[in-house]
């Protein structure tokens, strides 16, 4: 199985100001179609998760344009450019390179 | 606005069968991909595997033929049955929808959708 690495675990944050979020995985996630298969999600306190980045830098329909998503092989990064109150949650990346596909432990995202 | 609700006992008895249904409204089931995923303290999110739009099929190698996903196009609802269950399978299990994108001309289907989940406790 990809096992999937983020750092940190948690991450107090100051509205306004930038975030940024690390994944890897143990195994390149670049598709032979020449995009790479990561997802990040975030589930906030009592919802479930929802869909942010698609394809590693694809923002999902309805998705702020200040979260994007970049990387590539093996290492991605979610940044968010000026955190809002309402970002707080756990975010967590996934691999759909190959079955089974898996997930990320999750960082925590707090207001400091 | 597309919603899932996954409904089934929360309490199952070591060694018994876990039985859960999600039903979907704001979109048919005959249209896109389906999963279960689940969340313990011990292991994070695992995806279970998915059941498609015709009821074919995909597990996670890990339930090790544990695991059993079905359409019931009827009722707009799909199934998850595991068998044999632990303590180690106590968890929130959620459905999903996958939504298809494209890279290219090909297409890519992450979950966008998620139900609220239901907590299931494994224990006599």
């Amino acid at each position: 199985d990809i096992v999937m690495t983020q750092s940190p675990l948690s991450l107090p944050v100051t509205p306004g100001e930038p975030a940024s979020i690390s994944c890897r995985s143990s195994q390149s996630l670049l598709h032979t179609s020449g995009c790479h298969y990561l997802n990040w999600y975030l589930q906030k306190p009592g919802q479930s998760p929802q869909l942010l980045i698609y394809l590693a830098s694809n923002r999902a329909p309805g998705v702020p344009d200040r979260f994007s998503g970049s990387g590539s092989g093996t290492d991605f990064t979610l940044k968010i450019s000026r955190v809002e109150a309402e970002d707080v949650g756990v975010y967590y990346c996934m691999q759909a390179q190959q079955t089974p596909w898996t997930f990320g432990q999750g960082t925590k995202v707090e207001i400091k | 606005q597309v919603q899932l609700q996954e409904s089934g006992p929360g309490l199952v008895k070591p060694s018994e069968t876990l039985s859960l249904t999600c039903t979907v409204s704001g979109d048919s089931i005959t249209t896109s991909y389906w999963s279960w995923i689940r969340k313990s303290p011990g292991k994070g999110l695992e995806w279970l595997g998915h059941v498609s739009y015709s009821g074919g099929t995909s597990y996670n190698p890990s339930f090790k033929g544990r695991v059993t996903m079905a359409l019931d196009t009827s009722k707009n609802q799909f199934s998850l049955k595991l068998t044999s269950v632990t303590a180690a399978d106590t968890a929130i299990y959620h459905c999903a929808r996958h939504v298809r994108f494209y890279c290219g001309s090909v297409g890519y289907y992450p979950l966008d959708y998620w139900g609220q989940g239901t907590l299931v406790t494994v224990s006599s």
